[in-house]
């Protein structure tokens, strides 16, 4: 059975600062999804990897995916407050199944 | 930009009651999903939909819920019977591609069992 696991699972940093999130998932998976959810608001896409070694940036953050070490990380830079939220990894463990599993999420927390 | 949109927001019930959520898909996409999310917790896969058939369920969604699209537009899950448990945040999401697609998801419909 597919196990998408976090970590941190909370975060607290100071504005200005680098950091990265972990996701590890535990079976061959063909994508990587990242998404940002805001305190009881809906499930924002942020970046959707395909392949092995993809790395995509947006802004302050930057996401990449290593197929064989089944790992995909998530890192900030320069953290600002915005960032705030929580982060989610998801993955399916199969090409022939709709059903996405997430991880466990990691809090953000920017502070000044 | 086009979004996936929920009815209710908020939604309380007694035990027992049955609840129907709401949602209207993307209007170009064809691949239509339930999510839920107990509160602090995992976001969690309930069922996917497509050609107006159930493509896929996971083991949470048993007897006591059901999808359908009655019309052109919305896409409904039903639970029959509302536990306790069934408390939580229930989230639409559409695609235009199956297993390829990036999924959008709505804003939520929060259910709170009494």
């Amino acid at each position: 059975e597919l196990k998408v696991e976090q970590n941190p699972l909370f975060l607290s940093m100071q504005e200005g600062k680098n950091y990265t999130i972990y996701c590890n998932y535990s079976t061959t998976s063909d994508r990587l999804y990242w998404y940002r959810q805001d305190p009881g608001k809906s499930l924002e896409s942020l970046f959707v990897l395909l392949s092995n070694g993809a790395v995509k940036q947006e802004g302050r953050l930057m996401a990449s995916l290593d197929t064989k070490a089944r790992l995909s990380t998530l890192h900030i830079t320069a953290a600002v407050h915005d960032l705030s939220a929580t982060y989610f990894c998801a993955t399916r463990h199969s090409y022939n199944t709709d059903k996405l599993i997430f991880g466990t999420g990691t809090r953000l927390q920017v502070f000044p | 930009e086009p979004e996936v949109t929920q009815t209710p927001s908020h939604q309380v019930t007694q035990m027992g009651q049955e609840v129907i959520l709401r949602c209207v898909p993307i209007s170009n996409h064809l691949y239509f999903y339930w999510y839920r999310q107990i509160l602090g917790q995992k976001v969690e896969f309930l069922v996917s939909f497509y050609n107006n058939e159930i493509s896929e369920k996971s083991e949470i969604f048993d007897d006591q819920f059901s999808v359908e699209r009655p019309d052109g537009s919305n896409f409904t899950l039903k639970i029959r019977s509302t536990k306790l448990e069934d408390s939580a945040m229930y989230f639409c999401a559409s695609s235009i591609q199956r297993r390829t697609g990036e999924l959008f998801f709505g804003e939520g419909s929060r259910l709170t069992v009494l």
